[in-house]
């Protein structure tokens, strides 16, 4: 398995705080996604990366702010959480025209 | 239209009988497809690409059609862990040498005793 990981796995916060999602890869892809999935939804596109300090806004991007400064890592930040961003959100990686690896999933809780 | 387009079913199924998915996609310009399989609560996870020719692994066979625009995916002697639910992916370009992967919204696929 393609080494991506996500943290943390689980998360419950409160409404209106902060918070950041770390997506970290180690084989060195170009191409970072954040998706979310909701039943009913499929997974959705917030933001990806074409590489460092290169991204681009997803179908789902309003809410959210992403950063890539290295090439390994791919933060995922919510400005101020809302309980329309509970959800399981999934961050993947791929290298130029291969599949993509998928991080095990964050389940975070807006309460 | 949507870009990527599958039946979600779900399609219930004996054990042992043969089932297949189709899936659509809208960009005839897009330039490879995957199948990927999700467990309940667990992440997508390749499960085969999808080659011009045609490919097959094991009681799995995908298949492409550019001229008709879909994939398929064939499951022989369904098994009782095929149970999932089966992605279509399909990369297509976007903005210069750019690519974007499109996800279908996934077949559910229940194999019963």
């Amino acid at each position: 398995d393609a080494g991506i990981t996500q943290s943390p796995r689980h998360k419950v916060t409160e409404t209106g705080t902060p918070v950041t999602l770390r997506c970290h890869q180690t084989e060195n892809h170009r191409y970072m996604y954040w998706y979310r999935q909701d039943p009913g939804h499929g997974l959705r596109l917030i933001h990806y990366s074409y590489g460092v300090k290169d991204t681009d806004k997803g179908e789902v991007s309003d809410g959210y702010s992403v950063s890539r400064s290295k090439t390994e890592d791919f933060l995922l930040t919510l400005e101020s959480a809302t309980s329309s961003q509970t959800s399981v959100y999934f961050c993947a990686s791929k290298r130029e025209g291969t599949e993509a690896f998928f991080g095990q999933g964050t389940r975070l809780t807006v309460v | 239209r949507k870009e990527v387009e599958q039946d979600p079913g779900p399609f219930n199924v004996p054990e042992g009988a043969t089932v297949a998915f189709n899936c659509t996609y809208s960009n005839s310009a897009s330039q490879s497809f995957f199948w990927y399989r999700q467990d309940c609560r667990k992440e997508p996870k390749l499960l085969m690409s999808v080659y011009s020719s045609g490919n097959e692994d094991g009681r799995f066979t995908a298949q492409l059609n550019r001229a008709s625009q879909y994939i398929s995916l064939l499951i022989r002697d369904s098994k009782l862990s095929d149970s999932a639910t089966y992605l279509c992916v399909v990369n297509t370009p976007h903005g210069g040498n750019n690519r974007k992967l499109i996800w279908g919204l996934g077949t559910s696929l229940a194999v019963n005793p």
